[in-house]
């Protein structure tokens, strides 16, 4: 049973447009939420994290927006720039408890950004 | 540099010939483990260490081996690799204290 959950497998827009990429989970023993960026032929490479006691992390054009109540996350890049086409997958920490020491990840989602 | 290596990169190989995939990391991360990537399902993680000598099934953990006698080292280890683990395979490893893991660049396994 899938605990982080991406249910969108694609995402495709403009350059210079917001993108939003989705992202929900199921257990409440996640302490940090993440999100990792994979071109082809690489390994994911980490992007930008969120402790669970925050609603918000800023770090340029990336931005992830934590809805605990909604177990709910999403990223936002604005503005979207040919170079953000990737995978994005979604990831939760839990250093606790059936989690300890365990990364878990979503399906990812394949953002294209057409110019 | 800091860095997480896999090899093979790349494998091809016939069913039921044991295989290793070699995985160090030179950061003295506690944390390490192996995932492996299937179109339309993600990461799923296949083992992880949180230290020598400590490793625990992650989910799908059949037809895997693994051993963490060395912090750096991390071998997955195939002892009868069949038809549906052709995969691509990542290892990744993060300090206890951080949440950001490491990955390496895959190994893309084919068993025929």
């Amino acid at each position: 049973d899938q605990q982080v959950k991406q249910n969108s497998p694609s995402l495709s827009v403009q350059e210079g447009r917001i993108s939003i990429l989705n992202c929900d989970y199921t257990n409440s023993m996640f302490d940090y939420f993440l999100w990792y960026k994979k071109y082809p032929a690489e390994g994911p490479t980490f992007l930008i994290s969120i402790s669970s006691i925050k609603d918000k992390n800023e770090d340029g054009r990336f931005t992830v927006f934590l809805n605990k109540s909604a177990k709910h996350l999403s990223l936002h890049i604005v503005p979207s720039q040919p170079g953000d086409s990737a995978v994005y997958f979604c990831a939760a920490i839990g250093d606790r408890g059936s989690t300890l020491g365990r990364l878990y990840f979503g399906r990812g989602t394949q953002l294209t950004v057409w110019p | 540099e800091a860095q997480v290596t896999q090899n093979p990169r790349y494998l091809i190989t016939v069913t039921g010939k044991k295989l290793t995939v070699t995985c160090s990391q030179n950061m003295n991360h506690e944390y390490m483990s192996w995932y492996r990537q299937d179109p339309g399902l993600g990461l799923r993680q296949i083992y992880y260490s949180m230290n020598v000598e400590v490793t625990d099934k992650g989910d799908v953990p059949e037809g895997y081996k693994v051993s963490r006698k060395e912090k750096r080292n991390f071998p997955l280890i195939l002892e009868s690799p069949s038809p549906n683990q052709t995969s691509l395979y990542f290892c990744a490893s993060r300090d206890r204290r951080n949440t950001e893991a490491f990955f390496g660049q895959g190994t893309r396994l084919t068993v025929v």
